[in-house]
């Protein structure tokens, strides 16, 4: 099983509506994180969360706001879509003192 | 700010020829530089990782160096192969954030 788990993969949705991504990690990492990437923009923070109780804001955080429910998920909501949000997601997580990050596979996202 | 590019966005090569992908930022206080790779439809995937007080880093046949004072980091590819065919980014390390770069779109011609 893959240690990081996103879904959906693949997400068409309307402008206004809500939605949401979901990331589960069975890696035990206490740091989490979101990214979109957009072609020729390559992948922008959007949240991160360091433990359960601690949210920070990313580069791109307008539009989003995001859940850490439990060590292991992070999920990702837009509160009103709009076509700008069309991107690629990305989860990734990492472990405090170990630089590396971890991804997900990506939700691939359409807003119309 | 710190802003990381990648020169070119993309690069066909033949199979078994050398190459080398560039990376340049802006910031030089970094705690270290990473290059990922990007399979279509996949995640990334950590390729090397260089602290910032090292010079390089060597894996198979890939090696990653770094030149803190110049904001400049290579991946030099050896005997390159159709597998190899991939996005590489490099991304950069500070305030335990990454900051990735544009990437380089690579093509092996068999």
């Amino acid at each position: 099983d893959a240690d990081v788990t996103q879904t959906p993969r693949n997400r068409i949705t309307k402008t206004g509506k809500r939605i949401m991504l979901e990331c589960s990690q069975t890696k035990g990492h206490d740091r989490m994180y979101w990214y979109r990437q957009d072609p020729g923009l390559g992948l922008r923070l959007i949240y991160y969360s360091f433990d359960v109780k601690d949210i920070n804001k990313g580069e791109i955080s307008d539009g989003y706001s995001v859940s850490r429910q439990a060590q292991a998920k992070f999920s990702l909501s837009l509160e009103s879509a709009i076509p700008n949000q069309t991107a690629l997601y990305f989860c990734a997580t990492g472990l405090a003192g170990v630089e590396t990050q971890y991804f997900g596979p990506g939700t691939r996202l359409l807003v119309l | 700010k710190q802003e990381v590019t990648q020169i070119p966005a993309a690069l066909s090569v033949p199979e078994g020829e050398n190459l080398v992908l560039n990376c340049s930022f802006t910031d030089s206080a970094i705690y270290n530089l990473q290059w990922f790779r990007q399979d279509p439809g996949k995640g990334l995937t950590s390729l090397l990782l260089i602290q910032s007080s090292q010079r390089e880093q060597t894996s198979g046949r890939l090696n990653a160096s770094l030149d803190k004072s110049s904001g400049r980091s290579t991946l030099y590819i050896a005997a390159s192969q159709p597998g190899d065919s991939a996005t590489y980014l490099c991304a950069v390390v500070g305030n335990e954030k990454l900051t990735f770069g544009t990437g380089t779109r690579l093509t092996i011609i068999p």
